[in-house]
């Protein structure tokens, strides 16, 4: 596709609920992040993914999160047993390998979670 | 110690007037990146402009600048004819080891609301 897909867009859940967040990059990035914002906040990194190296996970704010990303493209941010605190909107990014450090990240339109 | 510091609550400009959101950072990593994103309230994040620590210039685009202040550790946005459509949430971010390529992730502030009055 031409930009950053993200799904679903909206999400309301049962607290205690798990919830599955999927992004699909633009085609040939090999660098994938997740983000956190919530509402009127700045964004919180929670995982980052580059080719076949082993995730920097060093954002992920308990082990109720995780994340893949499989065959290098698209990723999926698993959310177990959700908690209101988990109410936010989830941004994926994606941009090319960082060799040149100006790799500017280019983001989806966010999955928003509310946990009720 | 926060990495981005974006102290400005919220920024006011007079339409067609220029404004300075101001951006601090720490790292002892020699090799940086520095960015700005700007969010509408539609919520995307759209990609500004880029300095790198060893640039020698400071970046320019269009409109927006960076006043790039190594020593202080400070990469400040300047808008000029500050149009109405550039009401939105600044970000400012970094990123470290740009030349070894490792740890790339963005860090960002916590951002600026900036509101342009007609």
């Amino acid at each position: 596709g031409a930009g950053v897909s993200q799904s679903p867009s909206n999400k309301v859940t049962e607290k205690g609920k798990d919830v599955e967040l999927r992004c699909d990059p633009i085609s040939g990035h090999t660098a994938l992040y997740w983000y956190r914002q919530s509402l009127g906040q700045g964004l919180e990194f929670l995982i980052y993914f580059q080719g076949n190296s082993a995730p920097d996970k060093s954002g992920l704010p308990s082990d109720r999160f995780s994340a893949e990303r499989t065959g290098g493209s698209v990723s999926t941010l698993t959310i177990q047993r959700t908690q209101q605190e988990d109410s936010a909107v989830y941004l994926c990014a994606s941009s090319l390998a960082h060799g040149g450090g100006d790799g500017e990240l280019f983001f989806g339109e966010g999955s928003r979670l509310t946990v009720l | 110690a926060q990495k981005i510091t974006q102290t400005q609550p919220g920024m006011f400009v007079q339409e067609k007037e220029a404004v300075t959101l101001d951006c601090t950072y720490d790292t002892s990593d020699p090799s940086y990146g520095l960015f700005w994103y700007k969010q509408p309230s539609s919520g995307e994040m759209i990609f500004l402009i880029y300095q790198g620590s060893y640039d020698q210039q400071n970046a320019t685009e269009g409109r927006y600048s960076l006043n790039f202040q190594k020593a202080r550790k400070s990469a400040n946005l300047v808008i000029s004819a500050s149009q109405l459509g550039d009401s939105a949430m600044y970000f400012c971010a970094m990123r470290e080891r740009v030349r070894t390529g490792a740890n790339s992730k963005l860090t960002f502030g916590k951002g600026i609301t900036l509101s342009v009055r007609p």
